[in-house]
């Protein structure tokens, strides 16, 4: 099945600096990454996702990239902000088969010091 | 509602009794997750619900756990003689089909054992 590694698990960055969590997927067959936040006591949100037919994707100051053949796609924050603090995850999702084909990872914990 | 709804919220009760913990998915979704999230860590998979297939149950911790999915759409999850280590935010999410669209969290049943 699916494995999903995430790192760093913990990151800490100034205000105004940017941050790159990444992450790497087993299956080769897995053809979408979202990329979910969740800050304290509240449920996870998706801020971008990628599909394997795309290789970067943005939305605002957020971007993610993906490289197909080596098996791992990037969260890239830029000018982060205090409210940009929280837990971010990312997620591989496979073929529509039976069986459990959503996996996340671990989990980076970001903290933008003011 | 437009949203994933789980109930209760908050759910404290003593070591030894069942719970049962509620999730009514996104109108239309066929795709329905549990989860259990301890503090501060990530996300377990439980369970897994693909419209009228057999559910995929790989991710139950142990059999005093189980779960069902009434007409394809609300799902309740119980735990049967509680432990003090089932102690823990159970999320529910829900998802379209096709294996590239993402998640949608509830926010979740906080479960205290005493």
């Amino acid at each position: 099945g699916e494995n999903v590694e995430q790192h760093p698990s913990t990151l800490s960055v100034q205000e105004g600096d940017s941050a790159v969590i990444k992450c790497t997927y087993s299956d080769s067959a897995s053809n979408y990454f979202p990329w979910y936040k969740q800050e304290l006591g509240k449920r996870p949100q998706l801020i971008i996702d990628i599909r394997s037919n795309v290789g970067e994707k943005k939305d605002q100051r957020i971007a993610v990239t993906l490289n197909k053949t080596a098996k791992h796609f990037s969260l890239h924050i830029t000018e982060t902000q205090p409210e940009d603090s929280a837990v971010y995850f990312c997620a591989a999702r496979g073929r529509d088969n039976y069986g459990q084909n959503f996996v996340f990872g671990p989990g980076t914990r970001l903290s933008v010091l003011p | 509602g437009a949203g994933v709804s789980q109930s209760p919220s908050n759910k404290v009760t003593e070591k030894g009794k069942d719970v049962e913990l509620r999730c009514d998915p996104i109108s239309g979704h066929t795709a329905l997750y549990w989860y259990r999230q301890s503090l501060g860590q990530g996300l377990e998979f439980l369970i897994y619900f693909q419209g009228n297939s057999a559910p995929d149950k790989s991710g139950l911790p142990s059999d005093r756990f189980s779960a069902e999915r009434t007409g394809g759409s609300v799902s309740t999850l119980t735990i049967q003689r509680t432990q003090q280590e089932d102690s823990a935010v159970y999320l529910c999410a829900s998802s379209w089909t096709p294996s590239n669209q993402p998640q949608h969290f509830g926010d979740g049943t906080r479960l205290s054992i005493l």
